[in-house]
């Protein structure tokens, strides 16, 4: 699987947007770039992922680059509740060993009002 | 309702005792995990079941021992408990798992052991 590299924390004020880097310059062809957050004493939720284009959910917008080796994580109006910490993880979409999900540490993400 | 849930919540027990976690998920899922995260938040999975068949068994102890009894349940037994064993254990379900992105995750169960 390819490494990722996030900055350990960021900072946004309340209803700014929040946008959250990951660089994953080793990137294979088929692997898809996922986004998990874990709020504090909670389980990890999954948030969105994207394997080349952008997309966008009810949650977060996730903007690949053309060369696939960054992306970044966008909360539009980012709320006081979205502090937590936010994993980026690389997985290849399918095949008999990848039915793990390897974490990282993480970008800790404090929303400041 | 609660998608996955897990009991006890938090669990505090004396070294060299032997206790179990239970997980249950209302999804209809095929596949759950266990996980665990220690003091230093590393998240790691030790397990994966599919249709009650284990499909991966990470680096974890023999003391260890998941059970599960149907697809909706998977218990987690610890045996003669040392004090690393101290973290939070999460269960998780996935439909297929072959597309890990949509992990639902269970509350948590903080295991201390003194």
């Amino acid at each position: 699987d390819a490494k990722t590299t996030q900055p350990p924390s960021m900072d946004c004020a309340e209803g700014r947007a929040a946008n959250l880097p990951c660089n994953h310059s080793t990137i294979s062809g088929n692997e898809y770039v996922y986004w998990y957050r874990q709020i504090h004493s909670q389980g990890p939720q999954y948030i969105i992922h994207g394997l080349k284009n952008n997309e966008t959910n009810e949650m977060a917008s996730l903007i690949i680059t053309e060369d696939r080796k960054s992306s970044t994580l966008i909360l539009p109006h980012a709320t006081l509740r979205d502090t937590a910490v936010y994993y980026c993880i690389v997985r290849a979409h399918s095949g008999g060993s990848n039915y793990k999900l390897t974490f990282g540490k993480g970008t800790l993400l404090t929303v400041n009002p | 309702d609660t998608a996955v849930s897990q009991t006890p919540k938090y669990l505090v027990t004396q070294m060299g005792n032997d206790k179990s976690i239970k997980c249950e998920q209302n999804l209809g899922h095929d596949t759950m995990y266990w996980y665990k995260q220690d003091s230093k938040k590393f998240l790691k999975i030790m397990f994966s079941y599919n249709n009650k068949e284990l499909i991966i068994n990470e680096t974890v102890p023999n003391r260890f021992s998941p059970k599960s009894p149907d697809k909706a349940h998977l218990n987690l037994h610890i045996n003669s408990l040392e004090l690393g064993d101290s973290a939070v254990y999460f269960c998780a379900s996935s439909q297929d798992p072959r597309i890990p992105y949509e992990q639902y995750f269970g509350p948590g169960t903080r295991l201390t052991v003194t």
